[in-house]
């Protein structure tokens, strides 16, 4: 079974600090994908990025980064200098590969952290 | 692209009666598509996988002749929440995936359901 621990429920940071967000999983598959979403008050999912189990290099897109560790099973989610828009819960989101290569697809969530950013 | 939309948005009903939420991708067809129900400040929780034409799989504890799942066409699933009652109000969410070996899903922007 999967299992996804987000520990921080809650993060409240001033506007242009920076924020990590952090993500443990389990899983005995060696091959895996993780996922970063982030859900505004609107309530719609927004894909942020997918990293798959044999692709550790760490990730940049704009003010965020992902910091992929297999050796200590985490997927932890950097924001730099926030903004009020970053305001939103954030999940992290694991699936697997059945044998063949072929996924089943389904996602195993944290719990969520409601991140907060005051202006 | 990889556009999910659902309809209604937000439905308000009275016990006992049916309401179906429709779930589109817009511009790619899914051969699978997902059901979650989220309740407030809590995590997503799947209910069901569709695979366009054939049955629901529902996961463990979901009533299925409760929460009837069609996933008649490729950019079509629709969920069935028969004879609502009020502990059915929630947030459902579903999402799409475009194929095997796509492994992202995208997510429509939800339905509110208030039952009276």
């Amino acid at each position: 079974a999967q299992k996804v621990t987000q520990a921080q429920t809650e993060i409240s940071v001033v506007e242009k600090e920076d924020v990590t967000l952090d993500c443990v999983y389990e899983t005995r598959d060696t091959t895996y994908y993780l996922f970063w979403y982030k859900q505004p008050p609107s309530g719609e999912l927004v894909f942020l990025i997918r990293r798959n189990s044999f692709d550790e290099q760490n990730e940049i897109s704009g003010r965020y980064s992902w910091n992929f560790q297999k050796s200590t099973s985490s997927f932890n989610f950097t924001i730099t200098a926030s903004q009020v828009v970053d305001s939103a819960v954030y999940f992290c989101a694991l699936s697997v590969f059945f044998a063949g290569g072929t996924s089943y697809g389904k996602l195993t969530f944290g719990q969520g952290t409601i991140l907060t950013v005051h202006p | 692209g990889a556009v999910v939309s659902q309809h209604p948005s937000r439905v308000i009903c009275k016990s006992g009666t049916s309401v179906k939420i429709e779930c589109r991708s817009l511009d790619f067809q899914a051969t699978t598509m997902f059901w979650y129900r989220q309740f407030p400040k809590q995590s997503l929780m799947l209910m069901a996988t569709s695979n366009e034409g054939s049955k629901a799989t529902y996961e463990q504890g979901v009533e299925k002749d409760k929460f009837l799942i069609n996933h008649a066409s490729l950019t079509l699933s629709t969920l069935t929440v028969t004879s609502a009652h009020p502990e059915d109000s929630s947030f459902y969410i579903c999402s799409a995936r475009a194929g095997l070996g796509t492994d992202t899903q995208y997510f429509g922007p939800g339905t509110r359901l208030t039952v009276l």
